[in-house]
Parts: C-alpha cells; structure tokens; sequence
C-alpha cells in the first residue's frame, strides 16, 4: 500500500512565524502535491514537484514556496504566515510512469495561524 | 480551461438506500480521466473510483459505481445500499496534464452525504 505521512495532523502558529510542513510518501513516486482545502471552494493546487528540486506553481502559490531535495520528501514553506492561511493542507503524490494516475493523500495538517 | 461542478452541497439518505452523488465537467481534453475521492471527518481523502474517458463500460468498485455520461459530460458517483460509514464529503476530480511530467487533480467542490439509521 502507498503510505504518505505527513508530519503534523494539527499545528498552530502565530502571525509573522515561518512554518514547515513536510510530506514524506514511501513508493517512488515522482510527482507530489500540496493542497489547501477551504470550506466552500474544494481543495486548491498551491505547489507541485514532478522530479527532484523540480517545482511549479499551482492555482495559489501566493505566500508558499516549496522545497524537493530528495525524492520521498516534499515540504511546503510559509515563509510568514496569516491568518488568511489558516486552512487544512493535503499532500498528494502519484507515479504517471507506472500508468496509475490516481493520487494518494496524506492525513493532512490541520494549521491555525492566530 | 477544465472545470468539475458538483451542484449538491448536501445529500440526505436512509440506510440501505442507493443515493447518486452528481459531478459535471468541462474540457477539450479528449482524453481525460475522473476520480471519487471520500473525505470522512477525520480528514483524509480515500480514493474510490476511477473513469477514463475512452473506457467504454461504467466503472464499478463494491457498492460504488460511476454512471459516465460522456455526451452530457457527466460522472455521477453512484452508492448502493448505503450505509452509517458512508456519512462524509465526496469529491469529483479530474486529470490535469500541468506539463509534459507531471498531472494534477482539479475538484469540484464537494458534496456532504449524511446517512441516518
């Protein structure tokens, strides 16, 4: 089974704090995902990775910034975070290459940013 | 651009009932692929089905089917005989190409179900 973890299930933070939110996935998968689902608008693509320290911004990537150095491991950045980013953040992850487009989510983060 | 439209913002069935869970798209992809996703209150997101588009029989997993419509660009999640476990958020989505490596999942907006006994 696809297993991707992600380090926190609930964080707060204050204003202004810089925050790590990492995502680790143990099947090889090249592409990863981050989200953040609000109520009302469905889950939104903030950052995607298709290869090693190989990035692209997604739909909102205003106030994120990612980071891929090693194959199994994505982290999203806020580099200083609001309370308009207060939200639940997913991680994804996916492998084209084996013919299963299907994405496998982490638990996600519930973060609260005060 | 692609678009998902889930036009349900909450569902109401009785246990052992079938309920359908509708989802519209949009695209000029011709080819494309359409997910269920369930979100119980704990958060994570569980895959459920899958629906290519040149897949020529509606696909089926358990007691879930996707009645595809592909004329009326419609993929409505199907759920037979529900049951309590079944209460939760579900989500459309579809296969995005981003680039020549990578795809992504676009959703809808997701639709709450709620089974009582």
């Amino acid at each position: 089974d696809v297993k991707v973890t992600q380090s926190s299930r609930y964080l707060v933070k204050r204003t202004g704090e810089k925050v790590f939110l990492e995502c680790v996935q143990d099947m090889d998968h090249e592409n990863m995902f981050w989200y953040r689902q609000d109520p009302g608008l469905g889950l939104r693509l903030i950052y995607f990775s298709y290869d090693v320290k190989m990035k692209e911004k997604g739909d909102i990537p205003e106030g994120y910034s990612v980071s891929r150095e090693k194959k199994e491991r994505f982290s999203l950045i806020l580099e200083s975070a609001s309370t308009n980013q207060t939200s639940m953040y997913l991680c994804a992850s996916l492998s084209p290459g084996q013919g299963d487009y299907t994405q496998y989510f982490g638990p996600g983060t519930r973060l609260t940013v005060l | 651009a692609q678009k998902i439209t889930q036009t349900q913002p909450g569902m109401f069935v009785q246990e052992k009932e079938a309920v359908t869970l509708d989802c519209t798209y949009d695209t000029s992809d011709p080819s494309y692929g359409l997910f269920w996703y369930k979100q119980p209150s704990s958060g994570e997101m569980i895959f459920l089905i899958y629906q290519g588009s040149y897949d020529q029989q509606n696909a089926t997993e358990g007691r879930y089917s996707l009645n595809f419509q592909k004329a009326r660009k419609s993929a409505n999640l199907v759920i037979s005989a529900s049951q309590l476990g079944d209460s939760a958020m579900y989500f459309c989505a579809m296969r995005e190409v981003l680039n020549q490596a990578g795809t992504a999942l676009i959703f809808g907006k997701g639709t709450t179900l709620s089974v009582s006994s």
